[in-house]
């Protein structure tokens, strides 16, 4: 499978626990992004990378969020100090950088519950 | 800053009818604009896009997508709903410097009725 993977699909955590997910890209793609959906809503921007470098952060994202990309190849997703809003589907997607074929897929997500 | 509007909720259609869901946007430069389909418990699917060219791209599943860059628009289309249709659909653009990274829009939920 040459697709976008996510690991883990699923995770419980307690509040105030911090959790860290990952996201290997489809392997020519340079650009990798991360979004947020909650039920019926839109995947919300959370940050994106193009190689190693992060190139932007929701202003809507708190400090407890953070994000790295270190090798330009697969990237973590970590939430310090864990609240029950930050229950939701977190998922990656990545793409070309430019040209044609600039359309970005996705994986399958990490749905988080924090209890 | 970049922005995506979809208007509507949700959409219904009956069955052989055509569709269509509606899709404004604003960015910096020329859009790249984008629309996937996302099933119940599924991933988000890429279903087509508009990068230049033709203001009419065809995709997946018969669907096609009309670029209007007067009234910044990118409506969704198919000639003929199928039940199997339904699912939630979100807009997306990609724009230039500062708005280069791809947003979504709210999502329309397109209900085919039988």
């Amino acid at each position: 499978d040459t697709g976008v993977s996510q690991d883990p699909r699923h995770k419980i955590t307690k509040r105030g626990q911090n959790v860290t997910f990952r996201c290997d890209p489809i392997s020519e793609h340079n650009r990798l992004y991360w979004y947020r959906q909650t039920l019926g809503q839109g995947p919300e921007f959370l940050t994106y990378f193009q190689n190693e470098a992060q190139l932007e952060k929701s202003r809507l994202l708190s400090d407890r969020f953070s994000a790295e990309r270190p090798k330009g190849s697969f990237s973590t997703l970590e939430i310090q100090r864990t609240e029950q809003g930050d229950s939701a589907m977190y998922l990656c997607a990545s793409s070309r950088g430019g040209g044609l074929n600039t359309e970005a897929f996705f994986g399958q997500g990490t749905r988080l519950t924090v209890v | 800053a970049q922005s995506v509007a979809q208007p509507e909720d949700q959409v219904n259609v009956a069955e052989g009818n055509p569709l269509t869901v509606k899709c404004t946007y604003s960015v910096s430069g020329n859009p790249y604009l984008f629309w996937y389909v996302q099933y119940p418990n599924r991933g988000l699917q890429f279903l087509l896009k508009y990068i230049t060219g033709d203001n009419l791209v065809k995709g997946s599943y018969g669907f096609e997508a009309e670029f209007n860059k007067s009234q910044t628009s990118f409506h969704l289309k198919k000639p003929s709903a199928l039940v199997s249709d339904s699912a939630l659909y979100f807009c997306a653009v990609r724009g230039k410097g500062r708005d280069d990274k791809i947003i979504f829009g709210k999502g329309t939920r397109l209900h085919i009725l039988p």
